[in-house]
């Protein structure tokens, strides 16, 4: 079965709030993790990504958290624009060097509220 | 415009014909990937290209085959399609671990 998941399968805010979108993950193997953006007949973009040794990364108006410990990853969007709404995955990599392959979520759907 | 390209773009099949989707990357990455993505289920792997000459199949590889045709192109044939392989397939390329995946636009597909 699949190893990443999320919590919300829908988020609805208002323009300007911070959303945080969550997922879960079940492989403790796993040392590698991104955010994807997806906008409706378009194919996933990359946000941002956190290795395993880190527990926080900044981007513009991105945040990654990871707790290991929980096996949990959040997504910090400030600011939410009406732009943001899309689909979000997180990816996990379990394997590295010439193995390296993501398992996604099934997604969670951002919809921004003027 | 550097990136990943898929033909066609949309494409309706009857059931038990055959045809190949193509996917091209010009950003000399090493790595391909084929994944599927179906309401509800997210996006799954087909078949991946760990490096030229190689191939490996993923979480979904019945009914599908690919060939790594050099460096650039990652092909995935269908050879005898069934409405279970009604879906949107999106190609992919990385160069290494810490990267991500860059993503084609992908490929909606009807069998009917």
């Amino acid at each position: 079965g699949e190893s990443v998941g999320l919590h919300l399968p829908t988020l609805s805010v208002q323009e300007g709030d911070n959303s945080i979108i969550n997922c879960a993950y079940s492989n403790s193997a796993s040392d590698y993790f991104i955010w994807y953006k997806q906008e409706s007949g378009k194919g996933p973009q990359f946000i941002i990504d956190i290795r395993s040794n880190m527990d926080k990364r900044q981007g513009q108006r991105v945040t990654v958290l990871l707790n290991k410990t929980v096996k949990h990853l959040s997504l910090q969007i400030a600011a939410t624009q009406p732009g943001d709404s899309a689909v979000y995955f997180c990816a996990e990599n379990i394997g590295g060097g010439s193995n390296y392959k993501l398992t996604f979520g099934k997604g969670t759907l951002l919809t921004v509220n003027p | 415009n550097a990136g990943v390209t898929q033909t066609p773009k949309f494409q309706v099949l009857k059931t038990g014909q055959s045809m190949t989707l193509q996917c091209a990357q010009d950003m000399n990455h090493n790595s391909m990937y084929w994944y599927r993505q179906d309401p509800g289920m997210g996006l799954r792997l087909i078949y991946y290209s760990a490096s030229e000459g190689t191939t490996d199949k993923g979480e979904v590889p019945n009914g599908y085959n690919v060939s790594r045709l050099n460096k650039r192109e990652f092909s995935l044939r269908l050879e005898s399609a069934a409405p279970s392989q009604t879906s949107v397939y999106f190609c992919a390329s990385s160069n290494r671990q810490a990267s991500g995946y860059t993503f084609g636009s992908g490929t909606r597909l009807t069998v009917v």
